[in-house]
């Protein structure tokens, strides 16, 4: 079965350092990869996407992608209170009918 | 901005109820779906839909079925509410092309007495 493997957490990091999560996936076929937070009674919210092999970088966010090792992370610098919440990776395991297939995510916890 | 909109965000209904859960999205999306996100189960695809009157069964149909009669609109339909499908409930569309991500509307809570 094709899958998308995060630790659950809680990750727990003090403020101001980088939170590091991370996602496997099973289909080397996958093309397209996707974080997204949710906080605690909310909905998910895209926050990155990635398709390279490589970084991303957006604000203080940044999306590394090593296809060969299969794996997807999220780096969070600079992390902040508000940055706590579930962590969600996704990924197109089906290459390319656009269903994206979710793991179910990683808490953060990020403590003054 | 990608806008998805479920209509109820918070409902009540009796067992054996017929339900109906909508959502509308403004960006001429083409793929409309409809998840279920429990505590520890993570979230479960219960049906899609690619185009208008187009539907495809998801990982967890059984008890629901859905309606597109117009591009924009995606409709979840409980035939007869029971307890176990008491969830939150998410919308999302995404354009039909590679490299689209999903747009979450914002949750329709559902408790079924």
């Amino acid at each position: 079965q094709k899958e998308v493997e995060q630790n659950s957490g809680p990750l727990s990091v003090p403020e101001g350092a980088i939170a590091s999560l991370n996602c496997t996936y099973s289909d080397r076929g996958s093309q397209s990869f996707f974080w997204y937070r949710q906080y605690s009674g909310k909905s998910p919210e895209l926050i990155m996407s990635i398709y390279s092999n490589g970084d991303k970088e957006d604000g203080r966010f940044t999306a590394q992608l090593n296809k060969a090792s299969q794996y997807v992370s999220l780096l969070i610098r600079d992390s902040q209170p508000s940055d706590s919440a579930t962590y969600l990776c996704a990924a197109d395991l089906s290459g390319g009918s656009y269903i994206p297939t979710f793991g179910r995510g990683t808490s953060l916890i990020v403590h003054p | 901005d990608v806008k998805v909109t479920q209509s109820s965000r918070y409902l009540v209904k009796r067992t054996g109820e017929k339900v109906f859960l909508e959502c509308v999205q403004d960006m001429d999306h083409e793929n409309m779906f409809w998840y279920r996100q429990d505590p520890g189960l993570g979230l479960r695809l219960i049906y899609f839909s690619y185009d208008v009157k187009m539907k495809e069964k998801g990982d967890i149909p059984e008890g629901y079925s859905v309606s597109r009669e117009k591009k924009e609109r995606f409709s979840l339909i409980l035939e007869s509410a029971s307890t176990n499908q008491t969830s939150m409930y998410l919308c999302a569309s995404s354009l039909g092309s590679a490299q689209a991500a999903i747009y979450f509307g914002e949750g329709s809570w559902l408790t079924v007495v």
